[in-house]
This record gives structure tokens, sequence and C-alpha cells, in this order.
């Protein structure tokens, strides 16, 4: 069946260093979106991209959807503390679907 | 804009009874609330999509008699959770489907005793 794989799984790093999260999905997407969750709270969505190559950025993050649109990435340049959380992605799924299917997540941990 | 409530935020319950879930889409009307568990660490389960008007679809593996959906109007969406026992002891998220994108709601933690 669709699946959606994010690596790595965890990413502990130092203050003021990058950080990427990757994305692949095994179909082809319409869109991909990225949420954040940070520790005891909800998914909170981030970004929507849907046009193959496209490159979006918020602030330190930059958000990149691959030229086949079967492959993503999170980029957070200078991490900070309020970085902290697990970054999901996630795809329509197959077949016109309202439905999401989300990555396992990336778990990000930044030291002080 | 897009802002999804939960409501309680927090139950705790005695094996055997029902707990009710209440999700409301606040300033947006979504006709497709989702619902989804997550268990520590993990991921989001997708547990149903619940359609205003229509009965709700159940993913494989979920029980539709022990997990009952209403979508009774285009902001509100409850999740009853029936007979509940330890292992139904969990986080439950809602989200409220508009245009492409799904909004989380906060969440609800679930612990039956």
């Amino acid at each position: 069946g669709q699946q959606v794989m994010q690596i790595p799984q965890y990413q502990h790093v130092q203050e003021g260093e990058d950080f990427t999260t990757y994305c692949n999905s095994s179909t082809t997407l319409s869109n991909i979106q990225w949420y954040k969750q940070r520790p005891g709270g909800h998914p909170v969505f981030l970004i929507q991209l849907v046009k193959s190559g496209e490159v979006k950025k918020q602030k330190r993050l930059t958000f990149q959807f691959g030229e086949a649109k079967k492959n993503s990435s999170l980029h957070i340049t200078a991490t900070q503390t309020t970085d902290v959380g697990t970054y999901f992605c996630a795809g329509p799924k197959q077949g016109g679907s309202e439905k999401l299917v989300f990555g396992k997540g990336t778990k990000l941990t930044v030291n002080p | 804009g897009a802002v999804v409530s939960q409501h309680p935020s927090r139950v705790i319950c005695k094996s055997g009874t029902s707990v009710k879930i209440e999700c409301r889409s606040l300033d947006f009307q979504a006709t497709t609330m989702f619902w989804y568990r997550q268990f520590p660490k993990q991921s989001l389960m997708l547990m149903a999509t619940s359609n205003e008007g229509s009965k709700a679809t159940y993913e494989q593996g979920v029980e539709k008699d022990k997990f009952l959906i209403n979508h009774a109007s285009l902001t509100l969406s409850t999740l009853t959770v029936t007979s509940a026992h330890p292992e139904d002891s969990s986080f439950y998220i809602c989200s409220a489907r508009l245009a492409d994108t799904q909004y989380f709601g906060p969440g609800t933690r679930l612990t039956v005793l």
C-alpha cells in the first residue's frame, strides 16, 4: 500500500546547528504538507507544497518538493530551542481521497 | 483563522463507562472531519472519517460499534468511546478539513482505569 517514509526518526542538535528531515512517498503526490507537533501538543499545519520543484521559505524554515513529486525536505537553519518537536510530512491518500497519509515523523531535540 | 477546538482536553474514566469527545471548527465549516489516535512517541493513526449528514467511514481494524461518530452539523463532530477499557487509553485528536489541508484540534487524553 501507499507509504510515506521519513528520515531520520530522531535528530539531536546543538542550538545554532542546521537540521534537515526528509520525506519520501511510494507514490506521486498531488501535494505534500508539513506539520509540527510540540511535546504534549497537537499537530500544527506549517505549509503545503503543490508544484514540482517548489521551494518555500518561512523565516529559518525551507521546504522543498521534489521534481518527481515523490519526495520533500524541511531544512531549519540555525536551530533554536523553540524548534523542538516532531515534524510530520503528509500526502493525500491515493485515489483522490480526502485522507492524508502521514509519515512517522522526525523528532527534533535541541541542546541549548 | 482555521481554529479547531476539542473538549474535554483530559478525561479519566472507569472501565466500562462511555466517554464522548467533541470536535468543533470555530471559524469555518467543515463537511469532513477526521479522528486520529496517537500512541506515545508514534505517528497519527487515522481511525475514521466523519462526514456531515452521513455515516462515518472507518479504517480497517477500527470497531465502529465501539467508536461511535456523529457529525450532526458543519462545525461539530463527536466521538464516543463506548464501554471503555484500559487499552483504549490514548491521545485522541480530531482534524477538520479546509480545502486540501487538515487543521487539528488540541487533542483529548483519555485514561481508562
